[in-house]
């Protein structure tokens, strides 16, 4: 079954602090993968896609690994601002006949002073 | 450009009702996809409508329909309103299969 799961479902860090987040999927073949901020009450933003062939994109702060063999993915964030207090959604673009999203929960991110 | 635009931006109804809601795409882009948002599920595919043609669709009854006009702007229709359908209803436009824009939601409370 296709699926996309993300860890930790929340967390908790002080503001200037780094942290990182998990996405392994069980999506076979996937097309790319993104990863979205979605502030409470809002639509998803998108921060980095990367495809199969690429390890690694950055987005200011933000920087997200690919592993395609291992099916994992992570996203760092350095330095962490009160503003990225979000969820953040890792999502899976499944190729088969109708490149479906594969969408993860999320992790709910709290950034504290 | 402008982004994706949704309205109405909140909206109460009551059990039974049945309720409407309108996405515009940013301009240029022919695909439109509606998903459910609830805390306890995430994000929900509903439906996708490619030039007026419903593309591709998710595993929800025949109370939620959606259509798409010629400017690509898209309806999304849910009828006889349970309590459960109280959610954000996002709207994302793509010109490509690489990238999909979302717009702020619609907060749909069934009382």
């Amino acid at each position: 079954k296709n699926q996309v799961e993300q860890s930790p479902q929340s967390l908790i860090i002080l503001e200037g602090k780094n942290c990182t987040l998990q996405c392994n999927y069980t999506v076979s073949p996937f097309s790319n993968l993104r990863w979205y901020k979605q502030d409470t009450g809002r639509g998803p933003v998108s921060l980095t896609i990367m495809t199969f062939s690429e390890n690694t994109k950055s987005n200011g702060r933000y920087t997200a690994t690919l592993d395609a063999d291992t099916k994992q993915s992570s996203l760092h964030i350095t330095a962490s601002q009160l503003s990225d207090s979000a969820s953040y959604i890792c999502v899976v673009r499944w190729m088969d006949s109708s490149y479906k999203l594969i969408f993860g929960s999320g992790t709910r991110l709290l950034v504290r002073p | 450009k402008a982004g994706v635009t949704q309205t109405p931006r909140y909206l109460i109804k009551t059990r039974g009702q049945q309720v409407t809601l309108s996405c515009s795409p940013i301009s240029g882009h022919r695909s439109v996809s509606w998903y459910q948002q609830t805390p306890g599920q995430g994000l929900q595919f509903l439906f996708e409508y490619f030039s007026e043609t419903q593309r591709n669709k998710g595993n929800f009854p025949g109370r939620f329909s959606g259509r798409q006009f010629s400017n690509s702007r898209s309806e999304m229709n849910v009828s006889t309103l349970e309590l459960g359908d109280s959610a954000l209803y996002l709207c994302a436009s793509s010109f490509s299969a690489n990238e999909q824009f979302f717009g702020p939601g619609t907060r749909l409370t069934v009382l």
